[in-house]
């Protein structure tokens, strides 16, 4: 079944304790993105990636660190969390050929941090 | 990159159409229209896409203005599964950019 897999479902953590959250696609998509969702803000984007070893900020970068090192991995680490990137994250992907170009999303990751 | 504006919210009656308008007077020629919703807290669902044309799928049909600048998400038929936050973003073809900008969307809440 095609699908975007992030792990863990929920994680709660303390503020300074790195953590990863991590994000597969079985598409062999190009593309791939995180946004963390905050109520009243809707979706925004942290980082994307439109290949492997490619990678960009999005609207929200600080704090967050991201690497493709392979075409189906976009992990999302946290090196040091604070309060404030307490928050419901998706990731997505896509391909970029075609017309077609539309997103996957992930079930979501619900962070804590405390 | 081009940004959208929505209503923040929007009620229907079940089975009436439901017509969620969508601005984006800033697109530029080579940047889709797309929709997008979310029930709940799960990971946004895509409805469709389109470019300059109206189109329509199983699910919806998308009107774009003629000068672009404008579009509307139609469901013809809401259902009361059709309660959700609604996104209209634009995003280019191909490689022209991953930046993508999502807005607040639109929360349509269908009632019997």
């Amino acid at each position: 079944e095609a699908q975007v897999t992030q792990n863990p479902r929920y994680l709660i953590t303390v503020t300074g304790k790195k953590l990863t959250v991590t994000c597969s696609q079985n598409m062999n998509h190009e593309y791939m993105s995180w946004y963390r969702q905050d109520p009243g803000l809707g979706l925004r984007q942290i980082y994307y990636s439109m290949n492997v070893e490619v990678t960009d900020k999005g609207d929200v970068p600080e704090g967050y660190k991201v690497s493709r090192k392979e075409k189906r991995n976009f992990p999302l680490i946290l090196e040091s969390p604070s309060p404030n990137q307490t928050s419901l994250y998706f990731c997505a992907s896509s391909p970029l050929q075609g017309v077609r170009e539309k997103l996957f999303f992930g079930s979501g990751t619900q962070l804590s941090v405390l | 990159d081009a940004k959208t504006t929505q209503p923040p919210s929007m009620d229907c009656a079940e089975g009436r159409a439901a017509n969620l308008p969508c601005n984006h007077s800033t697109i530029s020629g080579n940047e889709y229209v797309y929709w997008y919703r979310q029930i709940h807290s799960q990971g946004p669902q895509y409805i469709i896409h389109g470019l300059k044309n109206n189109e329509t799928n199983e699910m919806a049909s998308l009107i774009i203005t003629e000068d672009r600048k404008s579009s509307t998400l139609i469901l013809p038929h809401a259902t009361l599964r059709d309660t959700a936050v609604y996104y209209c973003i634009v995003w280019a073809n191909y490689n022209q950019g991953g930046k993508l900008i999502f807005g607040q969307g639109t929360e349509l809440s269908v009632k019997p």
